[in-house]
């Protein structure tokens, strides 16, 4: 079964608009941690936010914010004000402990391929 | 400037043919990982090692080996080559847990089998 599901394989948004990306995850652990990337088209990978399960609080990281919402096991990416800059492939991904050790494995949902159009 | 180092950048092998992949961190982290991505499928672990001498499969590993050679260095070997395994390879590493500090990519191999 897959752990990380982006069910949005495109997206497009407007220059100036905000918009969402859809993440679902699954485990049976308490402790995780949760992650968006960006992928340019030069193909990089870059780290973008971190949610960890036990955070009270949404995360932030400046035009980028994670909708945590835990019971739904939902994770979604809101950026706002979008930007050209913002056209990019973006990962949703999962950390969870395995077998009481805590190496930190990531798996990676499919991506979303976010366009910004002026 | 600090990260990780991945070689080469771009690779042609012809069937049947081995090749190393070769990745370097400087920022001390203690745990590793190889990656493969290919399109619609995200980003598949194939082998990981959670401190130097140790290495474990990950979700893809057959037809790959790795050596954790020291702590900074991780090394992704193809035995024999096949089309299956042209993909672009990312090679990552992060502290112990992977916590909110992330994980570390470095630019990645794209590696072409004919």
């Amino acid at each position: 079964a897959q752990k990380i599901t982006q069910t949005q394989p495109g997206m497009f948004v407007q220059e100036k608009e905000a918009v969402t990306l859809d993440c679902t995850y699954d485990t049976s652990d308490p402790s995780y941690g949760l992650f968006w990337y960006k992928q340019p088209s030069s193909g990089e990978m870059i780290f973008l936010i971190y949610q960890g399960s036990y955070d009270q609080q949404n995360a932030t990281e400046g035009r980028y914010s994670l909708n945590f919402q835990k019971a739904r096991k939902s994770a979604n990416l809101v950026i706002s004000a979008s930007q050209l800059g913002d056209s990019a492939m973006y990962f949703c991904a999962m950390r969870e402990p395995r077998g009481g050790s805590t190496l930190g494995r990531l798996y990676f949902g499919r991506g979303t391929q976010l366009t910004v159009w002026p | 400037n600090a990260g990780v180092t991945q070689t080469p950048k771009f690779q042609v092998l012809k069937t049947g043919q081995s090749m190393t992949l070769q990745c370097a961190q400087d920022m001390n982290h203690n745990s590793m990982y190889w990656y493969r991505q290919d399109p619609g499928m995200g980003l598949r672990l194939i082998y990981y090692s959670a401190s130097e001498g140790t290495t474990d499969k990950g979700e893809v590993p057959n037809g790959y080996n790795v050596s954790r050679l020291n702590k900074r260095e991780f090394s992704l070997r193809l035995e024999s080559a096949a089309p299956s395994q042209t993909s672009v390879y990312f090679c990552a590493s992060s502290e112990a847990h992977g916590g909110a500090n992330g994980y570390t990519f470095g630019s990645g191999t794209r590696l072409t089998v004919v």
